[in-house]
């Protein structure tokens, strides 16, 4: 069974400093990969999608990376903003299941 | 409208009441999801439909129950709940189910409240 783990689980921050976020998996097996945000009380805004066969996507201030054979994904954010606050949640679609792992979530606080 | 839409976005609700959350997806998606987010726990899938029917049912105790009538429209009706099911309930659409899945798309989700 696929296990997602984030850490850390909670991040605080000063304004302005670049970060990243870690996200690991039991089985390399995946048939891409998805970051998304949650605001606190709120739904899930999808951020970043990376399949099998990329390494990376970049959109604005973040990069996402997908290293499978070390189980192992990253979400980069440069230059952070109090804005950036929120839950941050990596999920993953095995292959063959057809579903989304989530993991918990890693907390961020960005202060001004 | 666009994207996902959920109604309503608050419910409280008694333990023998009965009562339904909408969803309403606009992004002419085949697949719809609905998920269950606890305090603490990942999110936890509990039914999936692909060209509304329904292709994926997570163990979900049967006082859940979920309908979808068109490929735009999902239902979660609740009745005889406990106080444990108390969370938020999201409901989510793709593209299509399976290998071709794709990118999910989340509403703004259903916060549930059983006394």
């Amino acid at each position: 069974k696929q296990e997602v783990t984030q850490i850390p689980a909670a991040l605080s921050v000063p304004e302005g400093e670049n970060l990243v976020l870690n996200c690991s998996f039991t089985d390399s097996a995946i048939y891409n990969l998805q970051w998304f945000r949650q605001d606190p009380g709120k739904g899930l805004t999808s951020l970043l999608l990376i399949q099998s066969s990329q390494r990376e996507q970049t959109s604005g201030r973040l990069n996402a990376s997908l290293d499978k054979s070390s189980g192992r994904s990253t979400l980069y954010i440069a230059a952070s903003q109090p804005g950036d606050s929120a839950t941050y949640l990596c999920a993953l679609m095995n292959s063959g299941y057809s579903t989304l792992t989530f993991g918990k979530g890693t907390m961020l606080l960005v202060s001004p | 409208e666009t994207g996902v839409t959920q109604t309503p976005r608050h419910l409280v609700m008694g333990m023998t009441n009965k009562k339904s959350l909408k969803c309403e997806q606009h992004l002419g998606h085949n697949a719809m999801y609905w998920y269950k987010q606890s305090a603490k726990k990942p999110l936890e899938l509990m039914f999936v439909y692909s060209l509304e029917e329904r292709v994926e049912n997570n163990s979900v105790p049967s006082r859940f129950s979920p309908e979808c009538p068109n490929s735009s429209h999902l239902f979660l009706h609740l009745h005889t709940l406990q106080p444990e099911d108390s969370a938020l309930y999201l409901c989510a659409s793709s593209q299509d189910w399976g290998f071709s899945t794709g990118e999910l798309f989340f509403g703004e989700g259903s916060r549930l409240t059983v006394l």
